[in-house]
């Protein structure tokens, strides 16, 4: 099956400083590549998405950027804001798999 | 927030004890997956229901197992429980058409304690 790693563990940057997270997958059919924020105590919340049709994706803030010949990905949060710290979890999918394989998270802490 | 809801809240049990939780998908949802998340890791796929059927399974043992309802809904079931069930257990409900993966959507969550 597929297997997702994730760093770093934990990340601290300072508020307004950008954050970058990187993972990488291991099964070359993957083809939908999601990010999930999780704050203490709540659901995991899509924050972006990337399909392999494309290497990059914007989203105000937040950016996720693929590279399918290397089979990673990363998340990109520019102008970082104390509401930004949470966990961070990317995640892999295959056609007809449906189910998605996660990655074991980032704390992201954004000092005031 | 999304529309799925999970129930109860917390539960605590004791290692042999059998427990049941409770998912109800979004609206005009027909999937739902089960993920368990141990403290400090990501969630790990325990099994998907489509349709009524189990459509795909982790690697978890057969005291864990579903149902899902005419309505979608659906339950999780573990037999025999053990120290290391102690979890945070997510479902997600989705709509299934074809090969295109769509969106999960995650309900808050049961925190199970095993003592």
């Amino acid at each position: 099956g597929e297997n997702v790693e994730q760093h770093p563990s934990t990340l601290s940057v300072q508020e307004g400083d950008s954050a970058v997270i990187k993972c990488t997958y291991s099964d070359s059919a993957s083809n939908y590549f999601p990010w999930y924020k999780q704050e203490l105590g709540k659901r995991p919340q899509l924050i972006i998405d990337i399909r392999s049709n494309v290497g990059e994706k914007k989203d105000q803030r937040i950016a996720v950027t693929l590279n399918k010949t290397a089979k990673h990905f990363s998340l990109h949060i520019t102008e970082t804001q104390p509401e930004d710290s949470a966990v961070y979890f990317c995640a892999a999918s295959f056609p007809g798999a449906n189910n998605l394989f996660f990655g074991t998270g980032t704390r992201l802490t954004v000092i005031p | 927030e999304t529309g799925v809801t999970q129930s109860p809240t917390h539960l605590i049990k004791t290692r042999g004890q059998q427990v049941t939780l409770r998912c109800s998908s979004q609206s005009g949802h027909n999937t739902v997956s089960w993920y368990q998340q141990a403290l400090g890791q990501g969630p790990q796929f325990i099994f998907q229901y489509y349709r009524e059927e189990e459509n795909g399974r982790g690697n978890f043992p057969p005291r864990f197992s579903g149902l899902q309802f005419p309505n979608y809904s659906s339950e999780l079931n573990v037999n025999a429980l053990e120290l290391d069930d102690s979890a945070l257990y997510l479902c997600a409900s989705s709509w299934t058409s074809g090969a295109f993966y769509n969106e999960q959507f995650f309900g808050p969550g049961t925190r199970l304690t095993v003592l």
